[in-house]
């Protein structure tokens, strides 16, 4: 099974700051990495597949890199309603599919 | 538009069986394959099985070999997620949510979650 460790576990920034959010999978994965965001109380949404093809509806300030076994999402201007949980997500080797244990997003 | 629909909570007793529906509208439901994921509290995303709508085939995380079952019903475009022996551990949301494409192994719409708690 991959595993995939997500850091850091919380991220406090003020509106307008730049998030970098970090995935690191047990083994190399290519490309197949997704993104998802939850707000409290709410199903995740996906924001980023393929290790950075934005989903349909995404702000452009939502991007998405990396390869192998390291990934990053970034969020360029941090907004309010980005408070959320951040998880990623590995198709590259299944099953079972596994996700990260998420990074919370805080703003200051 | 898109939307899946997730039956009511459920309280159960250890040892029970639970059974969740999905129904899904807005789009072809035979086209796309249906998953299911669970959160318990505290605890990361669990990816538990899929079925794909088209012809049924399904797939299941090993977590969950011989208890549990997903099947779908074309006619009614509802997908079903069946867990038996429960225990306390099963204590989750439990999640549906629509493949991105036929077999992407991605999820692009979600369920509303439906709870089950499982306690004696």
């Amino acid at each position: 099974e991959i595993v995939l460790t997500q850091s850091p576990a919380t991220l406090s920034l003020s509106p307008g700051e730049r998030a970098t959010l970090s995935c690191r999978a047990s083994q190399s994965i290519s490309n197949s990495l997704a993104w998802y965001q939850q707000k409290p109380g709410q199903a995740p949404r996906l924001l980023i597949y393929d290790v950075s093809t934005r989903a349909t509806g995404i702000p452009g300030r939502f991007s998405g890199s990396g390869s192998g076994t390291d990934f990053t999402l970034t969020i360029s201007s941090l907004e309010p309603e980005d408070l959320a949980v951040y998880y990623c997500q590995q198709r590259f080797r299944w099953p079972p599919l596994t996700f990260g244990g998420g990074t919370k997003v805080e703003i200051k | 538009q898109v939307q899946l629909v997730q039956s009511g909570a459920e309280v159960k007793k250890p040892g029970d069986s639970v059974r969740v529906s999905c129904k899904a509208s807005g789009y072809t439901f035979s086209s796309y394959t249906i998953h299911w994921v669970r959160q318990a509290p505290g605890q990361r995303l669990e990816w538990m099985g899929r079925i794909n709508s088209g012809n049924g085939n399904t797939e299941y995380s090993q977590s969950f070999q011989g208890r549990l079952t997903i099947t779908r019903d074309t006619s009614a475009t509802t997908a079903y997620m069946e867990l038996s022996s429960l225990r306390s551990e099963d204590t989750a949301l439990y999640f549906c949510a629509r493949d991105l494409l036929t077999a992407f192994y991605y999820f692009d719409y979600w369920g509303q979650g439906t709870l089950v708690t499982v306690f004696s």
